[in-house]
């Protein structure tokens, strides 16, 4: 069966400082993988997502970046984090394998708290 | 433009009332659309989707969705509520990027059963 991981579960992060968010998914190869950031416990915004290695499409303008140097790993990042960037971060995955009506499995989330 | 609206933020209820939670969209082409709950600090758990076929789709935990074609509405509905179903509902809809898809989300219903 499919299983995604995600850590940490909860990050405080000085401003400035640099921030990786990981993301891997089990049980599966060539899956769509999706970065999601939660405001305020309400609505979801996405961020990144991506169909394959190394390919990463960005949402909406931020201080924030995605990689995904392998087929079931994602990684979010920044250089250097804005008080603004707090919020709880999801990873998400669905089938890549042409049947992209299928639903989407989610990470337990990351809490992001920049002090 | 594709989208998910939930017009309400809170729905209340009473332990052993039906319970409704409202979800129109607007999407061109033939409409995806899944429920999806989310309890606190954790990620979204997938409910049930309707894809095509009955109009009445059933799901996990006794939940179950009417897709209205006419009405482009896609409530969410459970016979009798039970005080742990409180939590965070999303309704969402596929829609098309690029050469792939993306999951468009509702600004989420809080649910609360109180006894």
């Amino acid at each position: 069966s499919q299983t995604i991981h995600q850590w940490p579960a909860t990050l405080v992060q000085p401003v400035g400082s640099p921030l990786s968010l990981e993301c891997t998914v089990e049980g599966t190869s060539n899956p769509n993988l999706y970065w999601y950031r939660q405001a305020a416990g309400r609505g979801l915004q996405l961020l990144f997502y991506s169909v394959g290695i190394g390919q990463i499409s960005s949402e909406v303008p931020q201080n924030l970046s995605a990689s995904r140097p392998q087929d079931r790993q994602f990684i979010l990042s920044s250089k250097k984090l804005l008080l603004s960037d707090s919020g709880f971060y999801l990873c998400a995955w669905n089938s890549g394998q042409g049947v992209v009506n299928t639903e989407a499995f989610f990470g337990q989330g990351t809490r992001l708290t920049v002090v | 433009a594709q989208s998910v609206a939930q017009p309400e933020d809170q729905v209340n209820v009473a332990e052993g009332n039906p319970l409704t939670v409202k979800c129109t969209y607007s999407v061109s082409g033939n409409p995806y659309l899944f429920w999806y709950v989310q309890y606190p600090n954790r990620g979204l758990q997938f409910l049930l989707k309707y894809i095509t076929g009955d109009n009445l789709v059933k799901g996990s935990y006794g939940f179950e969705a009417e897709f209205n074609k006419s009405q482009t509405s896609f409530h969410l509905k459970k016979p009798s509520a039970l005080v742990s179903d409180s939590a965070l509902y999303f309704c969402a809809v596929r829609a098309r990027m690029d050469s792939s898809y993306k999951l468009i989300f509702g600004s989420g219903t809080r649910l609360l059963v109180r006894p």
